[in-house]
């Protein structure tokens, strides 16, 4: 099993859309989530993190659940410029707290 | 320029050579990592350097691959008797805050294409 799993994609919407994209990971010991995005050909950029009590940014809103072991994010009012790969990134565990794990993404595909 | 910067940017090399790349991390970056990235998927963790720690070398697929950071600066992954599996893109990455435990900033990447 791999140590961060996300969705397969592509996710394909329409402007306007509201998507969400789930991530599990193995370790439960994990201490630190975030989502990166990367747009094609370009490097991973810091979307946000992700607390235990959940948080917002304008559109963005990302939710752990450490029972479950499962992240999500979720995008209200889909735009074009949200086309990218989302990556899931799970940080620490008991003895590599700072070895960052990335999920394999997901892509969305935002049409008008 | 102040992020993280990457080279060479392309490298083609023949299967069997040794190669060379080179990650400049920000200034004051105490956190530097190595992943690869294969066409199509996610980013494969490599190896970790934090401080004056050992590094984290788990995620070395063999030990063709080695890696080492001097003065706690740059960094230099070193891909022995190249195979044509060992084509990607590396990316170096590098973090203020010990741990690790903050944002990463990328450079660029190396892509490495075996022939």
């Amino acid at each position: 099993r791999k140590e961060v799993e996300q969705d397969p994609g592509p996710f394909n919407v329409p402007e306007g859309a509201t998507v969400a994209f789930n991530c599990t990971y193995s370790n439960s010991a994990s201490q630190s989530f975030f989502w990166y995005r990367q747009d094609c050909r370009k490097e991973p950029k810091l979307l946000m993190s992700v607390y235990s009590s959940g948080n917002e940014d304008g559109r963005f809103t990302a939710q752990l659940n450490r029972a479950s072991q499962y992240i999500s994010l979720l995008i209200r009012d889909s735009k074009l410029s949200d086309s990218a790969t989302y990556l899931c990134v799970v940080a620490g565990g008991s003895s590599n707290t700072g070895k960052l794990i990335f999920g394999q993404g997901t892509t969305l595909q935002v049409k008008p | 320029g102040a992020g993280v910067s990457q080279s060479p940017s392309n490298k083609v090399t023949e299967k069997g050579k040794d190669v060379e790349l080179r990650c400049d991390p920000i200034s004051g970056h105490t956190a530097l990592y190595w992943y690869r990235q294969s066409l199509g998927q996610g980013l494969e963790f490599l190896i970790y350097f934090q401080g004056n720690s050992a590094p984290d070398k788990s995620g070395l697929p063999s030990d063709r691959f080695s890696a080492e950071r001097t003065g706690g600066s740059v960094s230099t992954l070193t891909i022995q008797r190249t195979q044509q599996e060992d084509s990607a893109v590396y990316l170096c990455a590098s973090s203020r805050l010990a741990g690790g435990v903050g944002e990463l900033f990328f450079g660029e990447g190396s892509r490495l294409t075996v022939l």
